[in-house]
């Protein structure tokens, strides 16, 4: 069965800490994206990664293929990150880019 | 910048009734997705939408549902008779292709009595 696990469910980080959030797959995927969820429920794209690094602002994502495995950094963590973070990967033969998404990382950010 | 925009924000319905959650996805965009999210669970796939055709839904999608592009601009999804576990928030996603980025409206949530 494809499944995407994130660690940690819950992260509780004082403002300014660096900040990961870890994804593993069970099977080839074609594409791996990091999504936030804001309390309200909407959702934003963060990344989009078939490999390697990505980096926007504070955020960092890596993916690394041949151990399934995909992290998400926050550098210089803030109060305004607290949201949920998940992990949603297209798994090869999902051809019309269908996503199956993680469970979902909380975090939270005091400041 | 384009987005992706839903209605309604919210709609409570009763049991039994049918409900049409409307998305408008970003212009360009050739494909077209609903999906679900009950609350305190994770984001479900529910279908997919490609050249004015299901591409691919997942067993959630049953009889009671159904989605239509009526005129090229709205993106519609339709659950014909509610049940409350139909309670959700559903959101839709649209990309232009399959190797560029979804991108998420802000969700309905949809209550049922």
């Amino acid at each position: 069965k494809n499944e995407v696990e994130q660690s940690p469910q819950n992260l509780t980080a004082q403002e300014g800490e660096f900040i990961t959030i870890n994804c593993s797959y069970s099977v080839g995927i074609s594409a791996l994206h990091w999504l936030q969820q804001h309390p309200g429920g909407g959702i934003v794209s963060l990344f989009m990664l078939s490999s390697g690094k990505k980096k926007h602002g504070r955020l960092i994502a890596t993916i690394n293929i041949q151990e399934k495995h995909s992290s998400l950094h926050i550098t210089a963590s803030h109060p305004r990150d607290s949201a949920v973070y998940i992990c949603a990967v297209r798994f090869y033969g999902g051809s019309q880019g269908n996503l199956i998404f993680g469970k979902g990382t909380k975090l939270s950010v005091k400041p | 910048e384009p987005e992706v925009t839903q209605t309604p924000s919210h709609q409570v319905t009763q049991m039994g009734q049918e409900v049409i959650l409307r998305c408008v996805p970003i212009s360009n965009h050739l494909y077209f997705y609903w999906y679900r999210q009950i609350l305190g669970q994770k984001v479900e796939f529910l279908v997919s939408f490609y050249n004015n055709e299901i591409s691919e839904k997942s067993e959630i999608f049953d009889d009671q549902f159904s989605v239509e592009r009526p005129d090229g601009s709205n993106f519609t999804l339709k659950i014909r008779s509610t049940k409350l576990e139909d309670s959700a928030m559903y959101f839709c996603a649209s990309r232009y292709d399959t190797s560029s980025e979804q991108y998420f409206g802000p969700g309905t949530r949809l209550t049922v009595t």
